[in-house]
Formats: C-alpha cells, structure tokens, sequence
C-alpha cells in the first residue's frame, strides 16, 4: 500500500507556536498533497509537491519532501485558533486516486 | 469559485431503507469520488467515477453501488442501509491527468445514522 501515515496523531499547541506534522509512505511518488479538514466538513486541499522539489512555501505553510526517507512534513508558522483542524498527507495511488492517511488533529489554543 | 455540492448535510434512516447520496459539481471534472470516513480509519474510497457511465470499485464497495448518468453528478446507493453504515460520507471530484497530479475538491459530507 502506498497509504501516508501521519505523524503525530494527535497536537496541541498555543497561538503563536509553530505546528510541525509528519507524513510517510511506503512506496515510490510523484507527488505529495497535504489537505486540511475542519471538524465535520470536507477536505480543503492546501498544497501539492513533486517529487522533484525539496520544499515548497504557500503563505504560512512550508512542507518538505525527502524521497529518499519516504516522507514529508508540513509546518505551520505562528499558528492561530483558526488553524485548529485535522491535516492528511494523500498520494497516488493510481487511476487519478489518491489514498489517505488518517490524520493529524491540530489543536491550537489561545 | 469550484463547488461541490452534496445533497443533505445529515441523514437519519432505518435500517433496510434504500439511501441515495448525491453530488454535485460545477467545475467540469472527469473523475468522481466517494470516500466514507469514520473515527480511527480514516478515509476509505468506497467508488469513484472517471466519466459518464464509468465506474470502477475502491476499498470498501460492498453495500453501495454508484450511478453517473451525468457528468456533473455522481451517487451513491445504499440498497439495504445497515447500521454498520452509520458513518460520513464525503464526495469529491478531481481534473483528469495522469499520476493524480490533480488535487481533489471536497463536498461539505453528509453524515448519515442508520437506527
């Protein structure tokens, strides 16, 4: 199976703290997608990285790839009440589907 | 601004009852998904779609059957709902590309209970 797991399942930090959020999977990608799920709704995609690329940046979020480890990590900067959310790492696992792992519930306190 | 759209936000039915779960989007997409998903399992790809008629089984299809009479529009049948299908269902539909270099686009879920 290629399913990522997250890692740690569980976080809980206050506002202003970094959030780091681990990922790995077992076999080959060409991609990586982190999505990020409020309590009770559906999936917001937040970010895609190649296997080609080592980091990418989108506003407060950084997430890294190292294909050798098999793994990736998101990191959120100076975090915000608004931030708390469960986060999934998904890669290809074939026929345009995507296999998720079971997530990182963030919690970010005031 | 890409939407997708599913029919009730939460659900309540008996058990043997025939379920059907829609959704909708509005962006065009080839490929349609259902995913159920449920505490400590994460989300589970019960069909997904990649054109009009198609249909093809993920991990968990036993119970559910799927029809896309349209492009825009993919259900989900739960010909004889059991309690065991007591969970959240969350749809999705994505461009079509090799490689899954497309991100996925979430509905808002519909949460159903079977009693």
């Amino acid at each position: 199976s290629q399913q990522g797991e997250e890692d740690p399942q569980a976080l809980s930090i206050q506002e202003g703290e970094n959030a780091t959020m681990n990922c790995s999977y077992k076999t080959s990608i060409n991609n990586l997608q982190w999505y990020r799920q409020n309590s009770g709704r559906g999936l917001v995609h937040l970010i895609l990285i190649r296997s080609n690329e080592r980091e990418k940046h989108s506003g407060r979020l950084r997430v890294t790839l190292d294909t050798s480890k098999k793994s990736s990590s998101l990191l959120i900067t100076a975090s915000r009440a608004a931030d708390t959310a469960s986060y999934f790492c998904a890669v290809f696992r074939g026929y345009s589907t995507l296999t998720f792992g079971k997530g990182t519930m963030l919690l970010v306190s005031p | 601004d890409v939407k997708v759209t599913q029919s009730s936000r939460y659900l309540v039915k008996r058990t043997g009852e025939k379920v059907f779960l829609e959704c909708v989007q509005d962006m065009d997409h080839e490929n349609m998904f259902w995913y159920r998903q449920d505490p400590g399992l994460g989300l589970r790809l019960i069909y997904f779609s990649y054109d009009v008629k198609m249909k093809e089984k993920g991990d968990i299809p036993e119970g559910y059957s799927v029809s896309r009479e349209k492009k825009e529009r993919f259900s989900l049948i739960l010909e004889s709902a059991s309690t065991n299908q007591t969970s959240m269902y969350l749809c999705a539909s994505s461009q079509n590309r090799d490689r899954g270099t497309y991100e996925q686009y979430f509905g808002p879920g519909t949460r159903l209970t079977v009693t």
